[in-house]
């Protein structure tokens, strides 16, 4: 059972090159998160989605995109790379809002 | 929205010795509550959650939080602490109205000395 499996680990980009996270799923879980966590300050929401087709903001959307065209996938497209968007970036899913499952991680810097 | 507040970013505590930590958040409606743990360059795991019932949740890793709806709190704690539990530890709330979204605190790095 593999769980949330997000791709790549790790990843250095440079400023303003573009970039997608992928994420996907296979718990059939409708809702899907994305995160990115940067030190002392938790997980900040970047995009959630209730279900396919349907995506909505979190808290700190600016510079981020995401799509949901199927059930199982849920990727994260940076544009136009910042070095503030050097973080971590956790992708999670859920069946019922109840309890979150989380990826392991993407580590990306901009230089 | 909801906002969770964990006090104490740092715990330092000796082996064996127990532990609290904190967590409150900020609306008395009706939520879920979580606790979760990550290990260093490991995603979050859930070490434990509160959706109804009785208010003392015991978890994983011999690890219990109580829910206390007047005071708005969650309190981790765990009577004996092990090296393997130094870790960082996340609290979270979902509103149950909503229940789409999950808050995090900020974090608490819980450190054991040998």
């Amino acid at each position: 059972n593999a769980g949330v499996t997000q791709t790549p680990k790790f990843r250095i980009l440079k400023i303003g090159q573009s970039m997608t996270l992928q994420c996907a799923q296979d718990m059939n879980h409708n809702y899907m998160y994305w995160y990115r966590q940067d030190p002392g300050m938790g997980l900040k929401l970047i995009y959630y989605s209730v279900g396919a087709g349907i995506t909505d903001k979190g808290e700190v959307p600016n510079g981020y995109n995401v799509s949901r065209s199927t059930t199982e996938d849920f990727p994260l497209r940076l544009e136009l790379a910042a070095p503030s968007q050097t973080s971590v970036y956790f992708c999670a899913s859920s069946y019922s809002a109840v309890e979150l499952f989380f990826g392991e991680g993407s580590r990306l810097t901009v230089l | 929205a909801q906002s969770v507040t964990q006090l104490d970013s740092q715990v330092p505590v000796f082996e064996e010795a127990p532990v609290e930590l904190r967590c409150n958040y900020s609306s008395s409606v009706s939520v879920y509550l979580f606790w979760y743990v990550q290990y260093p360059n490991q995603g979050l795991q859930l070490l434990l959650k509160y959706l109804s019932g009785s208010t003392l949740v015991k978890g994983i890793n011999g690890f219990e939080a109580e829910f206390n709806k007047s005071q708005t709190s969650f309190h981790l704690r765990k009577p004996s602490v092990h090296i393997s539990d130094t870790a960082e530890y996340f609290c979270a709330v979902s509103d149950t109205n909503t229940g789409n979204q999950f808050y995090f605190g900020t974090g608490t790095s819980l450190t054991v000395i040998p």
